[in-house]
C-alpha cells in the first residue's frame, strides 16, 4: 500500500490549546479522510475532503486537502479533555478493483485539564 | 441501532488453529471490508467486498480468506493461525460510492486476537 507519513506521532497538550497534525504522501490521493479512535472502539469519521485545496470545518475541527493532493492537515482549536484519542489520516485512490483506504500510523493526543 | 457488530471481542488461539471472525451489519451496506491494526502501523486493509458474491484482496491478504454470501455478513477466516496474526481486527461497511459521496465508513468495535 501507499505510505502515508503522519506527524507528530504523539502530542501532550493542555486544555484550551490548539492542535495541528498533518499527513503527507509521495502519491496523489483523490480523497483525504480524518478519523478519530477512542480506546477499545473503532475509528469514527471526523472530516472528509474530496477536492484539492478544499478547507472544511466540523465544529472545532478544520481540515484541508493540499493543493498538490499529496498532503492534508487537521487542526483542533481550543482542545478539551474529550479530544483525547488517536487521530488517523487516510488517503483514497480509485482503482479498477474498487476503493481502498491507506491509513497513516496515527497521532496520539493527550489533553490535560 | 446495532450498526456493525463484530464477534468475538477477544480470542486467544494456538498456532495452527483455525477460526472465523464474524462481522454483521444491519444498514444494508453493500461495501464491507476487514482491516488489521497493529501498534505503530495504523490500519491495513486485508480484504474487501463491494457486494454479495464479490470479494477482493487488500494490502495484506495472505493467511486470510473471506466470503460474502449475504449483504449483511462478511466473515474473515484464519485457516492456520500464526503469531504474526496477533492483532486487532476491524470490520467496516458503507454504502456504494462511499468514498466520493460523503458517506462515512462505519467501523465495528474490533476483535482482539492473540495467537500463541
Amino acid at each position: 500500500g501507499q505510505q502515508l507519513n503522519q506527524s507528530p506521532q504523539s502530542m501532550f497538550i493542555q486544555e484550551g490549546e490548539d492542535v495541528s497534525m498533518n499527513c503527507t504522501s509521495s502519491s496523489i490521493f483523490n480523497t483525504w479522510l480524518w478519523y478519530k479512535q477512542d480506546p477499545g472502539e473503532g475509528p469514527v469519521l471526523l472530516i472528509a475532503l474530496y477536492k484539492a485545496g478544499e478547507l472544511t470545518s466540523n465544529g472545532r475541527l478544520t481540515a484541508q486537502f493540499g493543493i498538490t493532493r499529496k498532503d492534508s492537515f487537521l487542526n483542533i482549536s481550543a482542545s478539551i479533555p474529550s479530544d483525547v484519542g488517536i487521530y488517523f489520516c487516510a488517503g483514497l485512490k480509485n482503482s479498477n478493483s474498487g476503493y481502498a483506504l491507506n491509513f497513516g500510523k496515527g497521532t496520539s493526543l493527550l489533553v490535560t485539564p | 441501532n446495532a450498526g456493525v457488530t463484530q464477534t468475538p471481542k477477544f480470542q486467544v488461539l494456538k498456532t495452527g488453529q483455525s477460526m472465523t471472525l464474524q462481522c454483521a451489519q444491519d444498514m444494508n451496506h453493500e461495501y464491507m471490508s476487514w482491516y488489521r491494526q497493529d501498534p505503530g502501523m495504523g490500519l491495513r486493509l486485508i480484504h474487501y467486498s463491494v457486494g454479495a458474491g464479490i470479494t477482493d484482496q487488500g494490502e495484506v491478504p495472505n493467511g486470510y480468506n473471506v466470503s460474502r454470501s449475504t449483504t449483511e455478513d462478511f466473515p474473515l477466516r484464519l485457516l492456520s493461525a500464526a503469531p504474526s496474526q496477533t492483532s486487532v481486527y476491524f470490520c467496516a461497511s458503507s454504502r456504494p460510492g462511499w468514498a466520493v459521496n460523503n458517506s462515512p465508513l462505519h467501523f465495528g468495535n474490533g476483535t482482539r486476537l492473540t495467537v500463541t
